[in-house]
C-alpha cells in the first residue's frame, strides 16, 4: 500500500511568510507524529495526535507552529511569520497505535530567506 | 541535554565485513529502542526494533544488541553492502511520554566494495 506523503517537497519562503505543509499519513494510521530535522542533526519531536485529538505539542519551538488534523487523517502544520531558524526538514510519521513502530514520509524541506 | 548519543559521526567499512553502530541512552525511563536508516532526500526508514525487555533482537543480516546496565544499544550488520551506505539513527522512546521518538545525531555509514 501507499506509504505516508508529504507536500510540498521542497519550499522556499521569505521571512515573514506563512507556510503551510501536509501529511498524508498511512490509510488507517491513528497516530500522526511531526518531527523537525536541522541539518546534521537528528529529528527532534514537534506535536502528536490519535485521530483527530492533538495529545502532545510539547515540541513546538513557539506560538508561530501550529499544527491540525481536523478529520484524524490528514494532517497540516502551519508555521506563521516564518523566520531563517525556521530553515529545516520537517518529517512526518504515522502509526497504527501510540505504541506501533512510526514509519516515516520523505519529508519536506523548508527553507527561509 | 541530548537523551540519545550516538558519538560516531561516520564508519567506514569493506563491503562482506561486519559494520557496528553504536548508541548510548541516559533515560532510565526508555523502554523500547529503533534503528532508522535514511538515504539523501528520503525519510527516515524504519530497520529494526528492541524492546528493554530483551537484549537481542534480530533480522536477516541486522541485529541490534541492548545492554540496559550501561545504557548502550548497537546495530551489528553483517555482511555489509554497499547499499547499506546511508546514515543510521538511533532512537528511543517510552510509554511514558508518549512514545514520541527521541533520536540520536546519526552516523554515516560507508560500505566500500
Amino acid at each position: 500500500g501507499a506509504g505516508v506523503s508529504q507536500s510540498p517537497r521542497y519550499k522556499v519562503a521569505k521571512r515573514g511568510q506563512d507556510v503551510a505543509l501536509r501529511c498524508d499519513p498511512i490509510s488507517g494510521h491513528v497516530s500522526l507524529f511531526w518531527y523537525q530535522q536541522a541539518l546534521g542533526q537528528g529529528p527532534e519531536f514537534l506535536t502528536y495526535f490519535q485521530n483527530e485529538a492533538q495529545l502532545d505539542k510539547s515540541g513546538l519551538p513557539s506560538d508561530r507552529f501550529f499544527a491540525e488534523r481536523p478529520e484524524g487523517s490528514v494532517s497540516t502544520l502551519k508555521i506563521q511569520r516564518t523566520q531563517q531558524e525556521d530553515s529545516a526538514v520537517y518529517l512526518c510519521a504515522s502509526s497504527w497505535s501510540e505504541q506501533e513502530t512510526q514509519y516515516f514520509g520523505p519529508g519536506t524541506r523548508l527553507l527561509v530567506l | 541535554d541530548q537523551q540519545v548519543k550516538q558519538n560516531s559521526p561516520s564508519l567506514s567499512v569493506q563491503e562482506g565485513r561486519i559494520s557496528i553502530l553504536n548508541c548510548d541512552y541516559t533515560n532510565s525511563m526508555f523502554d523500547y529502542f529503533l534503528w532508522y536508516k535514511k538515504y539523501p532526500a528520503e525519510g527516515p526508514t524504519f530497520l529494526i526494533s528492541i524492546s528493554s525487555i530483551k537484549d537481542k533482537n534480530e533480522d536477516g543480516r541486522f541485529t541490534v544488541f541492548l545492554n540496559k546496565s550501561a545504557k548502550h544499544l548497537s546495530l551489528h550488520i553483517v555482511p555489509s553492502q554497499p547499499g547499506d551506505s546511508a546514515v543510521y539513527f538511533c532512537a528511543a522512546s517510552a510509554l511514558e511520554y508518549g512514545n514520541k521518538l527521541v533520536f540520536g545525531a546519526g552516523t554515516i555509514l560507508r560500505v566500500k566494495s
